[in-house]
């Protein structure tokens, strides 16, 4: 059965500082990878994803993340946070092939401070 | 282009009773996805309908239940409330069955006391 660990419950970084929010799964061939960021009162926005080829990938809102297989990780960074970056983040894996039944971690809370 | 919508917003419903909660699709969307996100916690998958017929079912039991309509709209029914269904609970709609990419709605807070 496929996991995923989200170590860090919160983080907290300053406005225009990096971020790296971090993402360990467990899963026994190559899985698809999630990200995905939720506001308050909103429901999941998808930021990037992973399926294969390229292990470095970019996203929406100036976000990439990385798919280190030999580290089961799949870590989410951005050069520079802004305010409006505040959320809860989440990674999710999948198995590939047929119906995809994705496994959430329990999520990342991004406190920005300015 | 509409996205996902959820009906009710919230509600409070006592433990027994049944509850029925509703989702609309994303236009050109034949799949839909309903996850349990209790506080502090990632959603956890419940099931998934294509094409009307279920096609996916997580770790819950029977008592949830669920239908999608010929125009992709959905329900998720939960009978026999517990104090623990105390949950966001929320839709997710993706063009195929794979789920590639779902678009989720903003998902129906309920609270059983």
């Amino acid at each position: 059965a496929q996991s995923v660990t989200q170590p860090d419950i919160h983080i907290t970084v300053s406005e225009g500082a990096s971020l790296e929010l971090r993402c360990n799964y467990s899963y026994g061939a190559t899985p698809y990878l999630f990200w995905y960021v939720q506001s308050p009162g909103q429901g999941l926005q998808l930021l990037l994803k992973y399926f294969s080829g390229d292990t470095l990938v970019q996203g929406i809102k100036g976000f990439e993340a990385e798919f280190k297989r030999s580290q089961s990780s799949f870590n989410l960074r951005k050069p520079s946070v802004h305010w409006s970056d505040a959320a809860e983040y989440f990674c999710a894996v999948g198995a590939q092939g047929g119906s995809y039944i994705p496994t959430f971690g329990r999520g990342t809370s991004l406190i920005v401070h300015p | 282009e509409t996205g996902v919508t959820q009906s009710p917003t919230h509600l409070i419903k006592t433990r027994g009773q049944q509850v029925t909660l509703r989702c609309s699709s994303q236009s050109g969307h034949n799949t839909v996805s309903w996850y349990q996100q209790a506080l502090g916690q990632g959603p956890q998958f419940i099931f998934q309908y294509y094409r009307e017929e279920e096609n996916g079912r997580g770790n819950f039991p029977p008592r949830f239940s669920g239908l999608q309509f010929p125009n992709y709209s959905s329900e998720l029914n939960v009978n026999a409330l517990e104090l623990d269904d105390s949950a966001l609970y929320l839709c997710a709609s993706s063009r195929d069955s794979t789920g590639h990419e779902q678009y989720f709605g903003p998902g129906t807070r309920l609270t059983v006391t």
